[in-house]
């Protein structure tokens, strides 16, 4: 079975400096994974997917995520933090196993940044 | 604009009260999701719909039924509302073959 697991819970930078949010996942299929962002009292924003066709992802606003195989992880970088950043981060497999699109969520990192 | 939209944004509920959730994409999508957000736990499948006539149960659907008469309109019901249904839900579609999901901006109920 797929899952997920994001190793903090918050993180906290200064403004302009790196951004790493980490995230580990299981899976028994080659999966599809994610990282969506969620702004205060906001709906959810793909960030960027993996689908096996790089190992380097971008995404939007400057992110980035690499998929290491050998490690099982897939975390979110950045390198260089704005304000605007700071927000909710959820790191996602899709449940390939399954015929529900069933979409399984870390638990969620939040993103501080301060000025 | 092309998107999800629910309603209402927020509701406060006494409990056992019925309550439905509306989730309306014009997308086109032919699946749709409906997840609960709780602190600590991500979100949650509660049910979802891989095209219009069927539905499914996710993760978390007890409490929870869902219909899907037509393409576009995905509601979720809570028959008797009780205090630990106090959540934020989110409704979500994507199209047929995809695994991304495109989520609407989510209704947070409260359950007293």
């Amino acid at each position: 079975a797929q899952s997920v697991t994001q190793l903090d819970s918050h993180v906290s930078v200064s403004e302009g400096t790196p951004v790493l949010l980490r995230c580990n996942y299981s899976s028994s299929y080659s999966p599809s994974l994610f990282w969506y962002v969620q702004h205060p009292n906001k709906g959810l924003q793909l960030l960027l997917k993996y689908t096996s066709a790089a190992t380097l992802v971008k995404g939007i606003n400057g992110f980035e995520a690499e998929f290491k195989k050998s490690e099982t992880s897939f975390h979110l970088t950045k390198p260089s933090a704005h304000m605007s950043d700071a927000a909710e981060y959820f790191c996602v497999v899709s449940d390939l196993g399954g015929n529900t699109g069933k979409l399984i969520f870390g638990q969620g990192t939040t993103l501080q940044v301060k000025p | 604009i092309a998107g999800i939209t629910q309603a209402p944004t927020s509701q406060i509920l006494a409990a056992g009260r019925r309550m439905t959730l509306r989730c309306t994409q014009d997308m086109r999508h032919n699946a749709m999701y409906w997840y609960r957000q709780d602190l600590g736990l991500g979100l949650r499948l509660i049910h979802y719909s891989n095209t219009a006539g069927t539905t499914g149960k996710g993760e978390v659907p007890d409490g929870y039924s869902v219909s899907r008469a037509n393409t576009d309109d995905f509601p979720l019901t809570l028959a008797s509302a009780v205090p630990s249904q106090t959540s934020v839900y989110f409704c979500a579609s994507s199209l047929r073959g995809s695994d991304t999901q495109y989520f609407g901006p989510g209704t947070r109920l409260t359950v007293l």
